[in-house]
């Protein structure tokens, strides 16, 4: 089945501890992006990468990492999380970008930092 | 920042009546979708449509759009309990890039 794979589906840590969420496609797509969401403001592009070692940032970059080392998969990174981070996170693809096809998304992430 | 907002925040309405929802965005086009979410859940894409198109369909659900005003519209009919969730557009601009930058929601509640 076609899917987006986000890990873990909740995660509770304290102010300062590194984690990584893990985001794997199997669709062969080339654009990937990460999107928090937060009440009353929508979702919020952190990072988008176009292809392998290909990256950039959204809206909202600070405080998160990521990495493109393999086409299908794209980790998101807080090295020191804050409880401002505290939000629903979604990994999204899409074959070549958003300028011809639709996003695919991933679950959702809820992060917890206290 | 923002570049779709949708209105209402938030209908509710009876199974079998249609529901419109309205998304404006401040600047030129390259296309606008339209996404559905679950509570909680990830986003299903609903319909692209280019900025070259004025409408489009796709089963029960009808969307416009108008660049003269920079604004859309999603139109389902014949509502379901089912089609409760939020809806939201979202808009790639013109530069060139592949930004899709979301709105903050339309909540549609179907009631029995």
């Amino acid at each position: 089945e076609a899917q987006v794979t986000q890990n873990p589906r909740y995660l509770i840590t304290v102010t300062g501890k590194k984690l990584t969420v893990t985001c794997s496609q199997n669709m062969n797509h080339e654009y990937m992006s990460w999107y928090r969401q937060d009440p009353g403001l929508g979702l919020r592009q952190i990072y988008y990468s176009m292809n392998v070692e290909v990256t950039d940032k959204g809206d909202v970059p600070e405080g998160y990492k990521v990495s493109r080392k393999e086409k299908r998969n794209f980790p998101l990174i807080l090295e020191s999380p804050s409880p401002n981070q505290t939000s629903l996170y979604f990994c999204a693809s899409s074959p070549r970008g958003t300028r011809d096809s639709p996003l695919h998304f991933g679950n959702g992430t809820r992060l917890t930092v206290t | 920042s923002q570049q779709g907002e949708e209105d209402p925040q938030a209908l509710s309405i009876q199974e079998g009546e249609n529901a419109t929802m309205n998304c404006s965005y401040k600047t030129s086009i390259n296309n606008l979708q339209w996404y559905r979410q679950n509570s909680g859940r990830g986003l299903v894409h609903l319909i692209l449509i280019r900025s070259n198109e004025r409408e489009k369909h796709s089963g029960r659900l009808r969307v416009t759009l108008d660049t003269s005003k920079k604004s859309s519209s999603l139109l389902i009919t014949a509502s379901r309990a089912a089609d409760t969730a939020s809806y939201f557009c979202a808009t790639v601009g013109t530069g060139g890039g592949n930004k899709l930058t979301f709105g903050t929601g339309t909540q549609l509640k179907v009631e029995l």
